[in-house]
């Protein structure tokens, strides 16, 4: 089946610096992606549509200049945390669109200290 | 505005039990409705139905859609402690570029 990888898995970094996350399709080219993010014991949370070569699509209440999205090729798409803080510690999860269905990457534990 | 609603939010069984998640949506333009199992990391697809009446298989896991009574049911048969999870189900319409529109998921406890 269809694998998209998620890299990487976990991640600690500082409060005021920025993490990046990393979502690839490894045999099939997306021309969208999601991300989204988990809370504990919360369903997940859509945060944004990435689109190739274009700018992503932001859900209602997601800051875009804090969560940097780039989609710059069709089997990569980056998500940044920038200024991160502790409470932007989260489970942090893509998924890529191919055909019909949707395949999901490992997801990112990020912790913020 | 387009929501999926998962009945119940929690659900604790024993060993062997047979249970039954339900999903009902209200979409605009429906595509298809998926099913995943989310455990401590990413959810794992089960199903993606879109057509009424017929059932999908896979072990002792099964589901069907009723596009009449705009809803999903997944059953597991014989329960085992590693079916413990957060059930997801998920409706994706057309013209949405694939997004999917999650419910809140039903939380399946399975005690030994």
């Amino acid at each position: 089946g269809a694998v998209v990888s998620q890299h990487p898995s976990w991640v600690i970094c500082k409060s005021g610096t920025s993490v990046k996350i990393e979502c690839r399709s490894l045999d099939f080219q997306a021309t969208t992606m999601f991300w989204y993010r988990q809370f504990p014991k919360q369903s997940l949370m859509l945060m944004a549509t990435s689109n190739e070569g274009s700018k992503a699509t932001y859900e209602q209440g997601v800051e875009k200049d804090k969560f940097l999205i780039n989609h710059a090729s069709l089997t990569l798409s980056t998500l940044t945390v920038t200024s991160a803080h502790p409470e932007d510690s989260s489970f942090y999860i893509c998924s890529a669109i191919r055909v019909a269905e949707a395949f999901f990457g490992q997801g990112t534990r990020l912790t913020v200290v | 505005e387009d929501k999926v609603v998962q009945s119940p939010l929690s659900l604790v069984v024993h060993e062997g039990d047979t249970v039954t998640l339900n999903c009902s949506y209200e979409v605009t333009n429906f595509r298809s409705l998926l099913w995943y199992k989310q455990e401590k990391k990413a959810p794992t697809f089960l199903f993606m139905l879109t057509s009424s009446g017929i059932e999908k298989k896979s072990g002792r896991l099964s589901s069907i859609l009723d596009k009449k009574e705009l809803s999903s049911i997944l059953n597991i048969t014989a329960t085992q402690t590693g079916d413990s999870a957060i059930y997801l189900c998920a409706v994706r319409v057309r013209g949405s570029q694939g997004n999917l529109i999650f419910g809140k998921g039903t939380k399946l406890s399975v005690k030994p």
